[in-house]
């Protein structure tokens, strides 16, 4: 079975620190993608990375970075964490060029204090 | 832009009785459709899909039809059980972008089942 895991299941962080979210997969995706999950707002896309050390915005990336050095891992990173960034975090992966379905963690909740 | 519109829960049944949930979707081109549910504790899965009109998507006793005249992609089942009780979130993908599939996902409609 295709493993998608995201290294913390609850985070508390003070307003200003630099907080990192890790995702790792074990099935050889190029895809791999990061959404926040808020309640009565549903899924929303940060970035994804369509390969090593690619990237793409979301439809919500300000505020935040990425990194891809390695295909297994995604790596989510808030430069200065602030309150309205307290969320659901969820990772997700899946072959490139597929209609595959896509393989989620089951998330990070951030709570920024 | 491309969206999708579910009906606002939380829904709360009680074991066996007939579920509905409405989906309705606005979309350029030909999307396909996705219901995702989420169990406590869990990240998304998919429960099934749909690629063009007219198809109709199962699974577990769920049932869902692309319907592209009224726009929309109810989630339907016969008779829910407690184990029926989770998030779920409808969701389209108009295509790929550099391989990758962007979906865009509804709010999630959260459903209780009482024994």
């Amino acid at each position: 079975d295709v493993k998608v895991t995201q290294s913390s299941r609850y985070l508390v962080k003070r307003t200003g620190e630099k907080v990192f979210l890790e995702c790792v997969q074990d099935m050889d995706h190029e895809n791999m993608f990061w959404y926040r999950q808020d309640p009565g707002l549903g899924l929303r896309l940060i970035y994804f990375s369509y390969d090593v050390k690619m990237k793409e915005k979301g439809d919500i990336p300000e505020g935040y970075s990425v990194s891809r050095e390695k295909k297994e891992r995604f790596s989510l990173i808030l430069e200065s964490a602030s309150t309205n960034q307290t969320s659901m975090y969820l990772c997700a992966s899946t072959r490139q060029f597929t209609n595959e379905k896509l393989f989620f963690g089951s998330g990070t909740q951030l709570s920024v204090l | 832009g491309d969206s999708v519109t579910q009906m606002e829960g939380p829904v709360t049944l009680s074991e066996e009785a007939f579920l509905t949930i409405n989906c309705t979707y606005t979309a350029t081109g030909y999307p396909s459709l996705f219901w995702y549910v989420q169990y406590p504790g869990e990240g998304l899965q998919l429960l099934l899909k749909a690629t063009k009109a007219d198809d109709k998507g199962s699974n577990k006793g769920f049932e869902a039809t692309y319907r592209k005249e009224t726009t929309s992609f109810h989630l339907e089942k016969g008779s829910v059980q407690v184990s029926d009780s989770a998030v779920y979130f409808c969701a389209l993908r108009t295509g790929l972008i550099q391989g990758a599939q962007k979906l865009v996902f509804g709010q999630g409609t959260r459903l209780t089942i009482n024994p």
